[in-house]
């Protein structure tokens, strides 16, 4: 167990409504990133929070948002779902700045219908 | 854009056989991770690589970093069904629209 904790562990949504995913970081660490991992693919990167602000996006629309907060969990927004938005969201807890050892948690399966 | 590919996409084998995994991509990496996945869980780090040529020991597992820092492979000795997973690359580059990026994933499945 990684001490990292997402909720919630499955959600579905309607095409077009918002969703908000949270992350519980690891005790000690500072940075959370979040990863979209389609089935059967490899997670991509969407971006990550260093002490309450971001650090880096990966190459994903501005309608996916996010938020860290000051005991360093943090909330991944979603607007306007669509279809390909379904997928498992995975946030990673680690220490300082870029990715150096990272702990992930179990994941939010999201599907949109 | 995938820019880390990896082979095997798909390996089944029997318990106690050998195998390589590859990570390739034509961009540099300042450090390579190399991370297990199980169903229904998040990927769990076994190893990172920094330096070219690099080789690191994690009991049956061997990891190498290419001497350009642009590949990488995964060599499993005598298989075991407990190494059954998703293995996934993940490279760190300092440049660029990508920073971290993931591998397409091997699957690997050792048949007891």
């Amino acid at each position: 167990e990684t001490g990292v904790t997402q909720s919630p562990t499955h959600l579905i949504k309607t095409r077009g409504q918002q969703v908000t995913l949270r992350c519980s970081s690891q005790s000690g660490h500072n940075t959370v990133s979040w990863y979209q991992q389609a089935l059967g693919q490899g997670p991509q990167f969407i971006f990550q929070y260093y002490r309450e602000e971001e650090n880096g996006r990966g190459n994903f629309p501005p309608r996916f948002s996010g938020l860290q907060f000051p005991n360093y969990s943090s909330e991944l927004n979603v607007n306007a779902l669509e279809l390909d938005d379904s997928a498992l969201y995975l946030c990673a807890s680690s220490f300082g700045q870029g990715f150096t050892e990272a702990f992930f948690g179990q994941g939010t399966r999201l599907t949109v219908v | 854009t995938q820019l880390l590919e990896q082979s095997p996409q798909f390996l089944s084998i029997q318990e106690g056989e050998n195998l390589t995994v590859y990570c390739n991509s034509s961009s540099v990496f300042s450090s390579l991770q190399w991370y297990r996945q199980e169903p229904g869980e998040g990927p769990v780090l076994l190893v990172t690589v920094v330096t070219g040529g690099e080789v690191k020991k994690l009991k049956r597992l061997t990891f190498q970093f290419g001497d350009a820092r642009k590949d990488s492979s995964l060599h499993i000795t005598a298989a075991q069904p407990g190494d059954t997973g998703l293995y996934l690359c993940a490279g760190v580059r300092n440049s660029g629209t990508y920073k971290y990026i993931f591998g397409t994933g091997t699957r690997l499945k050792v048949l007891a």
